[in-house]
């Protein structure tokens, strides 16, 4: 079965620090990755996704998140944050049906 | 363009009482339907999927159900809800395929159980 796992549940970062969030999944056969973000009071959106080629993807506002297929992993990345990424960041995996992570609450202060 | 509505967006129901959840999808057709709770500290908990007319496919064992009586009608239901069934609901719609694309949510039901 498939399965989502975030490492993290709350991050708190000072603005311009870097971040990585990990995401490992399980599952055997071949899927494709996403990460979504929910701003405070706003829809779920899709940040960046993977179905194939190039490991490494690069999202909406400068996010990345590189696909180590070895590791069944899909870390999110952004270099510098902002005060404006403070939102819950979703790791999911799809085959024929979507499995989200727990979700990781990132607080960025200003 | 493709839209989803869910509705109720707020729902305060008292125990033992019955629920229904609607979603319905615009500009699209033969869509992958999807239930999802999302609670604090457990993320998005998928609890239904449908490809299909009267495909229902459960995720978790639990006190709800759904139905798809149309094509782009999704429907949440409960005889009778319990205080854990209290949560945030998304309907959620995808473009059928061997392997899903993006999914788009709907703006989601607060249902509080007291």
């Amino acid at each position: 079965a498939q399965s989502v796992s975030q490492h993290n549940h709350h991050v708190i970062l000072s603005e311009a620090a870097s971040l990585e969030l990990g995401c490992n999944y399980s599952y055997g056969g071949t899927v494709n990755l996403f990460w979504y973000v929910q701003y405070p009071g706003q829809h779920l959106q899709l940040l960046l996704k993977y179905f194939s080629g190039d490991p490494l993807v690069k999202g909406i506002k400068g996010f990345e998140a590189e696909f180590i297929k070895s590791k069944f992993s899909f870390n999110l990345r952004k270099p510098s944050v902002q005060w404006s990424d403070t939102a819950e960041y979703f790791c999911a995996v799809s085959s024929f049906k979507t499995i989200f992570g727990a979700g990781t609450r990132l607080f960025v202060k200003a | 363009s493709q839209t989803i509505h869910q509705w109720p967006a707020t729902l305060v129901q008292p125990v033992g009482s019955p629920l229904s959840l609607e979603c319905t999808v615009e500009g699209t057709s033969n869509p992958n339907l999807y239930w999802y709770r999302q609670a604090a500290g457990r993320g998005l908990q998928l609890l239904f999927y449908s490809v299909g007319i009267g495909q229902i496919s459960s995720e978790v064992p639990q006190n709800l159900s759904a139905s798809r009586p149309q094509d782009r009608q999704f429907i949440l239901s409960s005889k009778k809800l319990l205080l854990s069934d209290s949560g945030f609901y998304l309907c959620a719609w995808s473009v059928k395929g061997l392997t899903n694309e993006k999914l788009f949510f709907g703006s989601g039901t607060q249902l509080s159980v007291l």
